[in-house]
């Protein structure tokens, strides 16, 4: 069965720092990447994708992501946060083939001054 | 203006009433999803259809039904609704096997 584990479910850091969400899944074959960000009160929006290719993808906003087979991750970074960061960061994975998406249970970021 | 439209943004109602949510794109996608995220925001799919065809139904209640007139629109009906029932529900939409987006929700509440 395929799964998503986002291992923190809550980050907190200083505006103009570095981060790193972790986002580990489970699956046989090779999966369709997503991060996806929150924000209070609105849906969800599309930060980035790896389909294939080059394991660096780089998304809106300044985030990127790696994609690492053999660790089975998909992280996403940020060389430089800003207040206007904090929400909530799904991930999310696609197995080919069907029309099921399978989400993280979040990591919620918060970004201090 | 192309995106995912949904109806109502909040709605409170009382145990036991019928409550409708409406959802449009104007993407042009040919596949739509329910979902539900609960005030832990953890998201549970319910429904998707491709091309007005249910091709997922996870194990919800059977006081929710989906309602899909034609590509572009993907209603919800809960009838009867329980305590349990208030969270945020969001409609998605996606061409094929790729990416979703996603309108902003719908906020039940029940009393």
């Amino acid at each position: 069965a395929q799964s998503v584990t986002q291992p923190d479910a809550r980050v907190t850091v200083s505006e103009g720092a570095s981060l790193q969400l972790r986002c580990k899944y489970s699956y046989s074959g090779t999966p369709y990447l997503f991060w996806y960000v929150q924000y209070p009160r609105q849906g969800l929006q599309l930060l980035l994708k790896y389909y294939s290719g080059d394991p660096v993808v780089q998304g809106v906003n300044g985030f990127e992501a790696e994609f690492s087979k053999s660790n089975s991750s998909f992280h996403l970074r940020k060389a430089s946060v800003h207040w206007s960061d904090s929400a909530v960061y799904f991930c999310v994975l696609r197995s080919t083939g069907n029309y099921k998406y399978v989400f993280g249970a979040g990591t919620r970021l918060k970004v201090i001054a | 203006e192309t995106a995912v439209f949904q109806t109502p943004n909040y709605h409170v109602t009382q145990v036991g009433n019928e409550v409708s949510f409406n959802c449009k794109q104007t993407l042009g996608h040919d596949t739509m999803y329910w979902y539900k995220q609960d005030s832990k925001k953890l998201l549970k799919i319910m429904f998707s259809y491709n091309n007005k065809q249910l091709i997922v139904n996870e194990t919800v209640p059977r006081r929710f039904s989906p309602q899909s007139s034609d590509k572009a629109h993907l209603n919800l009906r809960i009838k009867s609704v329980e305590p349990e029932d208030s969270a945020v529900y969001l409609c998605a939409s996606s061409h094929g096997l790729v990416e979703q987006f996603f309108g902003p929700g719908t906020r039940l509440t029940v009393l």
